[in-house]
């Protein structure tokens, strides 16, 4: 079975400051790997995914995430955070026994001015 | 552009209340799916549904059934609600048909239970 683990249920960071939220997953199978944002009160949007392919994914509003195979981690950047970042983030990874995914328990973003 | 719509935003229910949840989606697709999130608890797969009529459980289907009896159209019910079941419950769908894990989902906007 597969499992993700989010390091970190909040993580505060300045405006203008690195983003680095953390996604360690568990696979026994190759993986396909998912960040999604929620905005408040919203659903989940899709930020990128990883397939095959390049190990280095970029996704919409200058968000990133890098593939480590050998770390089993899949940690998503972005250089300068902006106040419209604040949101809950969640790392998902593929589950085959339902055709869809399994996510991890969410990192909530705070920007401070 | 696709979507998921889930008609209830907000609901109020009192326990022992027959509550139904509706989505429905406007891509074609083959998979739905409801989860039930929780503050520090992530999403939680409640029940899946690969075609019309047929469901099989998620990882957390006690106190729950659903029902999609058309392709678009796929039904959470808490057949007599509890205080433990206030959520917020998210509907999702994806292309299916692939089983490789590649399918992205699309998620409705949710809808909010407060059982009293």
């Amino acid at each position: 079975a597969q499992s993700v683990t989010q390091l970190g249920s909040h993580v505060s960071v300045s405006e203008g400051a690195l983003v680095l939220l953390r996604c360690n997953y568990s696979s026994s199978v190759p993986p396909y790997l998912f960040w999604y944002v929620q905005y408040p009160n919203q659903g989940l949007q899709l930020l990128l995914k990883y397939t095959t392919g390049a190990t280095l994914v970029k996704g919409i509003n200058g968000f990133e995430a890098e593939f480590k195979k050998s770390e089993t981690s899949f940690h998503l950047t972005k250089p300068s955070a902006h106040m419209s970042d604040a949101a809950e983030y969640f790392c998902a990874v593929s589950d085959l026994r339902t055709d869809g995914l399994t996510f991890g328990k969410g990192t909530h973003l705070i920007i401070q001015p | 552009d696709v979507k998921v719509t889930q008609s209830s935003r907000y609901l109020v229910k009192r326990t022992g209340e027959k509550v139904f949840l509706e989505c429905v989606q406007d891509m074609d697709h083959e998979n739905m799916f409801w989860y039930r999130q929780d503050p520090g608890l992530g999403l939680r797969l409640i029940y899946f549904s690969y075609d019309v009529k047929m469901k099989e459980k998620g990882d957390i289907p006690e106190g729950y059934s659903v029902s999609r009896e058309k392709k678009e159209r796929f039904s959470l019910i808490l057949e007599s609600a509890s205080t433990n079941q206030t959520s917020m419950y998210l509907c999702a769908s994806s292309l299916g048909q692939t089983g490789s894990g590649a399918n992205v989902l699309t998620f409705g906007a949710g809808s909010r239970l407060t059982v009293l």
